[in-house]
């Protein structure tokens, strides 16, 4: 069974500056889908940023970039120039790209991330 | 079309009680998923549908909830004989049946059983 692993509890940045959540997963299988979910206080889970395991280039939304070490398994998420509204729980998520019996995701336990004004 | 809904988006009952959830999910996706998710932790699957087929649950899924989604749009999630440890964030998402499979989520119903 897949596992994924975020380290950082909790984390902080200056509004403005730039900040890197972890994220390590386990698995076995080559090709598989990895994203990044945001949960606001009291708000609902939006998604940040997927990764393809496939793609060797990292993706990039905006402010927000991952940086994917696949044999490491490792997928990290880079929110450049924090912003107020960055504040909130992130989780990162992981998908097996198998059709059959594998359509969930797995979810890591999340980092709350505050923004110091 | 604006994404998921649930209802109802705060459920308090008491223990013995049983209760309903329902989830609308985006109307072009044939899948639905249901999660739940308690206080410090990240969603954990319960179970998911292609169209009107509940396809797979979660071991989490006891005997005391029941998933339906009777015409391949909404999904109720039924909980019998509710108890204090079900008290949670049941989150439903839907999504498309092909890559990459981002799943929309909803803003969720939390159950408090007292």
């Amino acid at each position: 069974a897949q596992t994924v692993t975020q380290s950082q509890p909790e984390m902080s940045v200056q509004e403005a500056e730039t900040v890197t959540l972890s994220c390590t997963y386990d698995t076995s299988e080559s090709d598989y889908y990895l994203f990044w979910y945001k949960q606001p206080p009291s708000r609902q889970m939006i998604l940040v940023i997927r990764q393809e395991a496939y793609k060797q280039q990292n993706a990039t939304e905006n402010r927000f970039s991952v940086n994917f070490q696949k044999a490491a398994k490792s997928f990290s998420l880079k929110i450049s120039d924090s912003q107020l509204g960055d504040a909130a729980m992130y989780f990162c998520a992981y998908r097996s790209t198998s059709n059959f019996g594998n359509e969930k995701l797995t979810f890591g336990t999340g980092t709350r991330l505050t923004i110091i004004p | 079309d604006t994404g998921v809904s649930q209802d109802p988006r705060h459920k308090i009952t008491k223990r013995g009680q049983n209760v309903t959830f329902r989830c609308d999910p985006i109307s072009e996706h044939n899948r639905l998923y249901w999660y739940r998710q308690t206080l410090g932790q990240g969603p954990e699957f319960l179970t998911y549908f292609q169209n009107e087929a509940q396809l797979e649950k979660s071991r989490l899924l006891s005997d005391r909830f029941s998933a339906e989604r009777p015409k391949g749009s909404f999904s109720t999630l039924e909980i019998q004989r509710t108890e204090q440890g079900d008290s949670a964030m049941y989150l439903c998402a839907s999504s498309f049946d092909r890559g990459p499979y981002e799943q929309y989520f909803g803003p969720g119903t939390r159950l408090t059983v007292t």
